[in-house]
């Protein structure tokens, strides 16, 4: 079945230093790939997209990920976090009916 | 322009009572989307429509679930005889004719809570 894969449940850094979230999807052929961002009580925005090309894909808020089919990952990226991204992060494929499949989530806390 | 809006923002209901959700999607967008948050499952999906109708009712968690849309535009889920694991937020989402299905903009969501 198709899935995604989010290892880290809750992460902590450092506000200025850099940030890793890892992602994995499963199943089939390179799927449409997303990142989405969920701040306490909002609701989710997307932060980048992949559907082709490029494997290194920039983002809003100073966000990249990277595409590795050989790894299946969609590995989301930042060179220095702000306090202001202390929020949940979501991964998530493209599904059979152009629906969303995401992952449980990784909540990242920021310390001052 | 104005994004995917969704009402009420928060409902309390008591087991057993109907509730109804709404989303106004982006005027234009013809894909839209119901999804489910919830600690327990995370992210789920639950219903896509296409226009007007809806090809497949599968992921709706129960036949206490219906969802309809009318004119293109505005869609309500409904839910019968609410339980206690229907407690969740629900997340309403459309998609441009233009774009991958997949390019969903969402809206705040319905906070429900049955008691």
């Amino acid at each position: 079945a198709q899935s995604v894969t989010q290892p880290d449940i809750h992460i902590t850094v450092s506000e200025g230093a850099s940030l890793e979230l890892r992602c994995n999807y499963s199943y089939g052929a390179t799927p449409y790939l997303f990142w989405y961002v969920q701040s306490p009580g909002q609701g989710l925005q997307l932060l980048l997209k992949y559907f082709s090309g490029d494997t290194l894909v920039q983002g809003i808020k100073g966000f990249e990920a990277e595409f590795k089919r050989s790894q299946s990952s969609f590995n989301l990226r930042k060179p220095s976090v702000h306090w202001s991204d202390a929020a949940e992060y979501f991964c998530a494929r493209g599904g059979s009916q152009g629906n969303l499949i995401f992952g449980k989530g990784t909540k990242l806390s920021v310390k001052p | 322009g104005a994004g995917v809006s969704q009402s009420p923002s928060n409902k309390v209901t008591e087991k057993g009572k109907d509730v109804e959700l709404r989303c106004d999607p982006i005027s234009g967008h013809t894909a839209l989307y119901w999804y489910r948050q919830s600690l327990g499952q995370g992210l789920e999906f639950l219903i896509y429509f296409q226009g007007n109708s809806a090809p497949d009712k599968s992921g709706l968690p129960s036949d206490r679930f219906s969802a309809e849309r009318t004119g293109g535009s505005v869609s309500t889920l409904t839910i019968q005889r609410t339980q206690q694991e229907d407690s969740a937020v629900y997340l309403c989402a459309s998609s441009p004719p233009q774009a991958p299905r997949e390019t969903q903009y969402f809206g705040p969501g319905t906070r429900l809570l049955v008691l």
